[in-house]
């Protein structure tokens, strides 16, 4: 079955600053999506950025970039020059589109934004 | 229109009442989904309706009960609920079952409180 793991379940990084958010998945389909999202405290989720694996090029998003490593099944988040409003639950997450037709997420890393 | 919008934004109710919670999106989209959230965890996925068909029930107790009346609009009925089934409610759709490669769209959730 697949699964997604996020190992930092908190991060913190000061203002102006560049944090990385780690991921990885497991999953036997070569064809599948990754997902990284964000929920403040409004709590909606917002999708951040989308990388498909069958790119070697790395998602970016303004700020937002992906660092995807196919073969070592990691997916890392890089926010630069951070704002207070990045403060948030980040959740990676995945979709095969084919064994399961489901978004799987992980569990989730709070990121704390220091002025 | 963008968004998903989800009605009311808070709820309390008795373990005895009869309550309903509204979602509704106007993309076009053919697929949603009930998805349950507690505290700093991921969304738990409950439901899936493609085209407006039961797809995915996630073996979820049948004090919920989903409806799709239209294309458009997604409820979930409560009744009988239990102190423990207070959590975050969210709503996602994304254009069909099969294509969520795209991400879902989630909506800002209706957060309930059983007392």
């Amino acid at each position: 079955a697949q699964t997604v793991t996020q190992s930092q379940p908190e991060m913190s990084v000061q203002e102006a600053e560049t944090v990385t958010l780690s991921c990885t998945y497991d999953t036997s389909e070569s064809d599948y999506y990754l997902f990284w999202y964000k929920q403040p405290p409004s709590r909606q989720m917002i999708l951040v950025i989308r990388q498909e694996a069958y790119k070697q090029q790395n998602a970016t998003e303004n700020r937002f970039s992906v660092n995807f490593q196919k073969a070592a099944k990691s997916f890392s988040l890089k926010i630069s020059d951070s704002q207070l409003g990045d403060a948030a639950m980040y959740f990676c997450a995945y979709y095969d589109g084919g064994a399961t037709n489901k978004l799987i997420f992980g569990t989730g890393t709070l990121l704390a934004v220091q002025p | 229109d963008t968004e998903v919008t989800q009605t009311p934004k808070h709820l309390v109710m008795g373990m005895t009442n009869k309550k309903s919670l509204k979602c509704e999106q106007h993309m076009g989209h053919r697929a949603m989904y009930w998805y349950k959230q507690k505290a700093k965890k991921p969304p738990e996925l409950m439901f899936v309706y493609s085209y407006e068909k039961l797809s995915i029930n996630e073996s979820v107790p049948s004090r919920f009960s989903p409806e799709c009346p239209n294309s458009s609009l997604l409820n979930l009925h409560l009744h009988a609920l239990q102190p423990e089934d207070s959590a975050l409610y969210l709503c996602a759709s994304s254009q069909d079952r099969y294509r969520g490669n795209y991400g879902y769209t989630f909506g800002s959730g209706t957060r309930l409180t059983v007392v």
